[in-house]
């Protein structure tokens, strides 16, 4: 069965550096997200990407927040500047259509000390 | 913005025992969508209702979603300590693609 591939499962960062979280969507999807969830919480919409674009972002998105597709077939979610609070399990999810069930990747835990 | 309820937040049950998690909404959703979540895994699509009074069932699990469109339930028959998990649901909002998660029932099977 296809999956979407995230790396690193974990990553520790200190307080103020730059991360770059990667996923390999499944490669007939066309739209692409990244969602959070602070354990033990709800999962939380972060941006959808569609055509090379965002085409929604939720607050928590702010400027310290950017999507990139570099080549085609990797999808990354960079924090310019980790704050304590963006500890989390950030997720990647892909679909082929809009309006169906979300494909997750298995996430990447992320520790911000 | 538009949100969901979720209830109960836990429930334990002995195996065998039937579960019932429910999920509401104040304003009509336009589908609903279910996922589980094991211990320290992923969110995995079980299901997608849209349609008024829908039922859908998977081996011992039954999905509904309310004549009224604002509330949906998903119900484990028998239930086996594999159920072990948070099941969450989720809808997209008119003119929107994102979804937006309830806050999930943790289901306990104990042995």
């Amino acid at each position: 069965e296809p999956e979407v591939t995230q790396t690193p499962s974990h990553q520790v960062t200190q307080m103020g550096q730059e991360v770059i979280l990667r996923c390999v969507p499944i490669s007939n999807h066309l739209y692409f997200y990244w969602y959070r969830q602070i354990l033990g919480q709800k999962v939380e919409f972060l941006v959808s990407f569609y055509n090379n674009e965002i085409s929604e972002k939720s607050e928590i998105f702010d400027d310290q927040f950017s999507v990139e597709r570099p080549d085609g077939s990797n999808f990354t979610l960079k924090i310019r500047s980790t704050k304590l609070e963006d500890s989390a399990m950030y997720f990647c999810a892909s679909r082929e259509v809009p309006n169906y069930g979300y494909t997750f990747g298995s996430g990447t835990r992320l520790t911000v000390v | 913005g538009q949100q969901v309820m979720q209830i109960p937040q836990y429930q334990h049950v002995q195996e065998g025992e039937d579960f019932t998690t429910y999920c509401n909404s104040s304003t009509t959703l336009s589908n609903i969508q279910w996922y589980k979540q094991r211990p320290g895994g992923h969110p995995v699509f079980l299901i997608q209702l849209v349609k008024s009074g829908e039922v859908k069932k998977q081996k011992r699990l039954t999905f509904q979603f309310g004549e009224a469109k604002k509330n949906s339930s998903l119900h484990i028959t028998a239930t086996q300590t594999t159920d072990v998990g948070t099941y969450f649901c989720a809808f997209s909002g008119a003119g929107s693609y994102q979804l937006t998660f309830g806050k999930g029932t943790k289901l306990s099977v104990i042995p």
